[in-house]
């Protein structure tokens, strides 16, 4: 078990650029989730994949955020013309994915973006 | 609606103290309940879970009971250690999503 790998672990990025993190699970797990955590709050959920699927998306997504898990293992997140609002923790975590509740979320170390 | 609601820190404790944290949920159907903790620039860690009533979970000294009837999970420690300071996470899962508390924040000072 390496454990869920986030990169890069810090982004700085001007305002208006394109941005893309990267995120690959813990290998046999099928779930994949996206969250975005600011300072002082907890993680705010952003969108789930099941294998390939993109099977949620909060309907506070802007539509500048895409996430794509093509081939159902690593994941990526992709924001568009960044604004300094985006500035965040980018956290990842995977589970094992099936209907099961006991199943806890495996997180990355998270992606810090910060948008000048 | 999902939510939880966690005490407000930050919280200030002498090493050696007792360790409450309290945290209340609201969610339909039956969930899973979780305390996560972060230290400084890593992720959320699993400290301990609860899948059902009554269930007691445990791990590192830190426990917490599941109690339906009063929809809370509070955190407990008998004697904390300054290796505990981090940031605590009440989280429920309803089966495709996780809710997470906004987070308690613990410094243990010797």
């Amino acid at each position: 078990d390496t454990g869920v790998s986030q990169d890069p672990r810090h982004k700085i990025t001007k305002r208006g650029q394109n941005v893309t993190f990267r995120c690959d699970p813990i290998s046999e797990h099928n779930r994949l989730y996206w969250y975005r955590q600011t300072l002082g709050q907890g993680p705010e959920f952003l969108t789930y994949f099941q294998n390939e699927a993109q099977l949620e998306k909060s309907r506070l997504l802007s539509d500048r955020f895409s996430a794509e898990r093509p081939k159902g293992s690593f994941s990526t997140l992709e924001i568009q013309r960044t604004e300094q609002g985006d500035s965040a923790m980018y956290l990842c975590a995977s589970s094992p994915g099936t209907e099961n509740y006991n199943s806890p979320l495996h997180f990355g170390n998270g992606t810090r973006l910060t948008v000048t | 609606g999902n939510s939880v609601t966690q005490m407000e820190g930050p919280v200030t404790l002498s090493e050696e103290a007792f360790l409450t944290i309290n945290c209340t949920y609201t969610a339909t159907g039956y969930p899973s309940l979780f305390w996560y903790v972060q230290y400084p620039g890593e992720g959320l860690q699993l400290l301990l879970k609860a899948t059902k009533a009554d269930d007691k979970g445990s791990n590192k000294g830190f426990e917490a009971t599941y109690r339906k009837e009063t929809t809370s999970f509070h955190l407990e420690k008998g004697s904390v250690q300054v290796s505990d300071s981090a940031v605590y996470f009440c989280a429920l899962n309803t089966g495709n999503q996780f809710y997470f508390g906004t987070g308690t924040s613990l410094t243990v000072i010797p």
